[in-house]
């Protein structure tokens, strides 16, 4: 069975610009996680979804939104981009979202 | 809010040597899970531990926490140069998962 895939795997935007990253979950998981993970240091969480609704948030700015669609693939977008949002980020599946979460490879971000 | 602190930041040991990370929390936690990042790569879950003073071993891996539920550690024996990466413990709270630091393991041959 396929993992959770994220794409893209690399993205370099500059300042300012828009970006929208996507995540498809292991089949038969309705629960998608998002975190940010900041060179040297631990995944931060941003969002969960489960079942197209969003049942978490963590402490990130207004910037940041994600939404999660029937087939429970989801998307997390960025606006107005900061030097500061360069990271990786990280998407999770699981089936109900209490149980164990399966990390994607992740997509690394770079602002310029 | 809530921090899981883990020690040492950074461990390079010989290829054969034991290794120890710590993970410790100023508060009682209801669970423990341990993940493993590669380097380039993403965290792998390894094991979760729930009990009071559960031990729990996984080949040369042995997790243990705490009787308190504040802390807890994973002991690799005889390391070798396939266990480098970064060590993370972290917990389940209601909605989402809470990183440790994290222990880089440097495996020198």
């Amino acid at each position: 069975d396929a993992g959770v895939t994220q794409s893209p795997t690399h993205l370099i935007k500059t300042r300012g610009q828009q970006v929208t990253l996507r995540c498809s979950p292991i089949s038969g998981h309705k629960s998608v996680s998002w975190y940010q993970q900041v060179l040297g240091q631990g995944p931060q969480f941003i969002f969960q979804y489960y079942e197209k609704e969003e049942r978490g948030r963590g402490n990130f700015p207004d910037r940041f939104s994600a939404r999660q669609f029937p087939n429970y693939s989801s998307e997390l977008n960025v606006n107005a981009l900061l030097l500061g949002d360069s990271a990786l980020y990280l998407c999770a599946s699981s089936v109900r979202g209490q149980e164990t979460q399966y990390f994607g490879p992740g997509t690394r971000l770079l602002v310029l | 809010g809530q921090q899981v602190m883990q020690i040492p930041q950074y461990q390079h040991v010989q290829e054969g040597e034991d290794f120890t990370t710590y993970c410790n929390s100023s508060t009682t936690l209801s669970n423990i899970q341990w993940y493993k990042q590669r380097p380039g790569g993403h965290p792998v879950f390894l094991i979760q531990l729930v009990k009071s003073g559960e031990v729990k071993k996984q080949k040369r891996l042995t997790f243990q926490f705490g009787e308190a539920k504040k802390n807890s550690s994973l002991h690799i024996t005889a390391t070798q140069t396939t266990d480098v990466g970064t060590y993370f413990c972290a917990y389940r709270g209601t909605d989402k998962l809470i990183f440790g630091t994290g222990t880089r393991l440097q495996v020198f041959p």
